[in-house]
């Protein structure tokens, strides 16, 4: 069973450019979310899509979307961007199920602006 | 709000010693709680969780229990392995499971 797979890896971009991340989540998991880390802030709840619907957002601006696609697969994307936004951003899939149930995590992308 | 407090590392430790890292949360009703490690390089992975008071969350020799009465979680493994060197996080998920509220993360090295 593949993972969740994160494309690109890696990015650079300017200040002021726009960039778009994607990810696929595991096959039958309806549930994607992002996170955004940094070795100030940590690891910080961006969003959650589930069936194409935006459930639950985190506190961040609104330089900050996304969106999910009917094959579940996700994309994020964040306009004008600042220096404070080079981060390491990844995604988590979840099956349908309680609270508890385990979110698998890609690798990642590392987001640098200069 | 909902909040979760970690000891601060880096935990530097020699093979085969004890470990404990220290985890307390803030929450309304009764969150479930997991441990996550990222290794170098890597995304996150599930440790062990918990989902009510006094569970015992295990997995490759690591260890964690619910407490509600000190609203604390700590992971505990008997034995360290050097292979066992990487970034721990303690987390919480909100009451509809569509987020994960994280801890600073613990970065444990050990040596041999």
């Amino acid at each position: 069973k593949a993972g969740v797979t994160q494309t690109p890896r890696y990015l650079i971009k300017t200040r002021g450019q726009q960039v778009t991340l994607s990810c696929s989540p595991i096959s039958g998991h309806r549930s994607v979310s992002w996170y955004q880390q940094t070795p100030g802030q940590g690891l910080q709840f961006l969003f959650e899509y589930f069936s194409e619907t935006q459930r639950n957002k985190g506190n961040f601006p609104g330089r900050f979307s996304g969106r999910q696609f009917s094959n579940s697969r996700s994309e994020m994307n964040v306009s004008t961007l600042e220096l404070g936004d080079s981060a390491l951003y990844l995604c988590a899939s979840k099956g349908q199920g309680a609270k508890d149930t385990e979110a698998f995590f890609g690798q990642g992308t590392r987001l640098t602006v200069v | 709000g909902n909040s979760v407090t970690q000891m601060e590392g880096p935990v530097t430790l020699s093979e085969e010693a004890f470990l404990t890292i220290n985890c307390t949360y803030t929450a309304t009703g009764y969150p479930s709680l997991f441990w996550y490690v990222q290794y170098p390089g890597e995304g996150l992975q599930l440790l062990l969780k918990a989902t009510k008071a006094d569970d015992k969350g295990s997995n490759k020799g690591f260890e964690a229990t619910y407490r509600k009465e000190t609203t604390s979680f700590h992971l505990e493994k008997g034995s360290v392995q050097v292979s066992d060197s990487a970034v721990y996080f303690c987390a919480l998920s909100d009451q509809a499971g569509t987020a994960l509220i994280f801890g600073k993360g613990t970065t444990l090295s050990v040596s041999s």
